[in-house]
């Protein structure tokens, strides 16, 4: 499984764009990279996913390193509901026995 | 709201005991996962099941075991429980068998508290 490292926790205001990085050296080919976030109290729930590309979608962007070694998940504006805690996932089937690990902690503040 | 039921939402059993936890998944999804979440080891998967049959095992014990039904709902079964074993469990499904281009759906999750 590839190794990710993220930091763990970040900070930002309120209607402010939020880069969070990640660090996945290790990557295969085929892997794809996840992003999962788990607010409080909650069930993780999915943000966004990419394999080459950047991505959009509604809730945030995927920005992809071109060497696949790195990628950057940015809320564009964050709410105070974007404060959890933020997984990269890289990977090829939800089968494999990875851990979610630490992820990243996001604080919004008012 | 995921489309993911677990019940129930907390159980509090005694160790030796043994408990079914249960997992109905998004209408039209055939993957069920679970995962293990406790505050020093993380997010855990243990076992997926594809449209009634088991795909892959992570760290699951031998004490737990589970299985999907033809309507494709799934339990995971805990027995001769330990304090250890007091963690959130949840459940995941996704449309087909799991692969890198699919989004993972998670439920609220079980609360489990071994006395």
């Amino acid at each position: 499984d590839a190794k990710t490292t993220q930091p763990n926790s970040m900070e930002s205001n309120e209607e402010e764009p939020v880069h969070l990085p990640c660090n996945h050296s290790t990557i295969s080919g085929t892997d794809y990279i996840h992003w999962y976030r788990q607010l409080p109290s909650q069930g993780p729930e999915y943000v966004i996913h990419g394999l080459t590309s950047n991505v959009n979608n509604r809730m945030a962007s995927l920005a992809i390193a071109e060497d696949r070694k790195s990628s950057t998940l940015i809320l564009h504006r964050a709410t105070l509901r974007d404060a959890a805690v933020y997984y990269c996932i890289p990977l090829f089937n939800y089968g494999q026995n990875f851990v979610f690990g630490p992820g990243t902690r996001l604080s919004v503040l008012p | 709201d995921s489309g993911v039921t677990q019940t129930p939402k907390h159980l509090i059993t005694a160790t030796g005991q043994r408990v079914t936890l249960r997992c109905s998944p998004r209408s039209g999804d055939l993957s069920v996962y679970w995962y293990q979440q406790s505050l020093d080891q993380g997010l855990q998967f243990l076992i997926h099941y594809y449209n009634g049959e088991e795909r892959a095992k992570g760290n699951i014990l031998e004490r737990f075991s589970a299985q999907q039904f033809p309507d494709l709902h799934s339990e995971l079964n805990l027995s001769s429980l330990e304090l250890g074993d007091s963690a959130l469990y949840f459940c995941a499904s996704s449309v087909t068998q799991g692969w890198g281009d699919e989004k993972l759906f998670f439920g609220s999750g079980t609360q489990l508290s071994v006395l």
